[in-house]
């Protein structure tokens, strides 16, 4: 399954499947990201982080994809599990300390 | 341990009152930082404070007043509490200014 971000905020899979949560940015400047997963009743919490001068991050289940060219990025989440289901927020985190948060990719994932 | 902690987790309360939240983290971090999530989901900054002095300031009520009596604590204060209030509020924590943050559990506020 797959989401685009800002026009799709849920995205539902099947468990095993792979999901791609989306994610634009605008400022072409930003050379840093961080994927943050939400699960409820809690606190955002970091997952993954990717610099402007990497195309791609791979870790255990999950993937970062950068395209600078489209300003976009994506979470690739392999073999999605029901402890997935949360809502992820890519982030921009500035120099300045303003993180900027997108809106958001609601995922869930049924047995 | 609780890295980044929250009182109350719950808050109901009705209109025109008076309400704090606290926060404290224990990973020693200078940077605390006060976020409202509303019922979309959407989670935007609202304080930001290095050292115990205030660095980011959004357009925000000023009915809402920050406090940190020291690096490991960062309160939030509303006065005359109003029904757009209603939110969830994240404190969060990082070692310094753009460095990764660490969230509390969030404070559910209701305003009846």
């Amino acid at each position: 399954g797959e989401s685009v971000g800002l026009h799709l905020p849920t995205l539902s899979v099947q468990e095993g499947d792979n999901s791609i949560i989306n994610c634009a940015y605008s400022n072409s400047a930003s050379d840093y990201f961080i994927w943050y997963k939400q699960e409820s009743g809690k606190g955002p919490q970091f997952i993954v982080d990717i610099r402007s001068n990497m195309d791609k991050r791979q870790g255990q289940r999950v993937t970062v994809l950068l395209n600078k060219t489209v300003k976009h990025l994506s979470l690739q989440i392999a073999a999605t599990q029901p402890g997935d289901s949360a809502v992820y927020f890519c982030a921009e985190p500035p120099p300045g300390g303003k993180l900027t948060f997108g809106q958001g990719t609601i995922l869930t994932v049924h047995p | 341990d609780t890295a980044v902690s929250q009182t109350p987790k719950y808050l109901v309360t009705q209109m025109g009152n008076d309400k704090s939240i606290k926060c404290e983290q224990n990973l020693g971090h200078d940077t605390m930082y006060w976020y409202k999530q509303d019922s979309k989901k959407f989670l935007k900054i609202m304080f930001s404070y290095n050292n115990k002095e205030l660095i980011i300031n959004e357009t925000v009520p000023n009915r809402f007043s920050p406090k940190s009596p020291d690096k490991a604590h960062l309160n939030l204060h509303i006065n005359s509490l109003e029904l757009g209030d209603s939110a969830v509020y994240f404190c969060a924590s990082s070692q310094d200014l753009g460095s990764e943050q660490f969230f509390g559990p969030g404070t559910r506020l209701t305003v009846l």
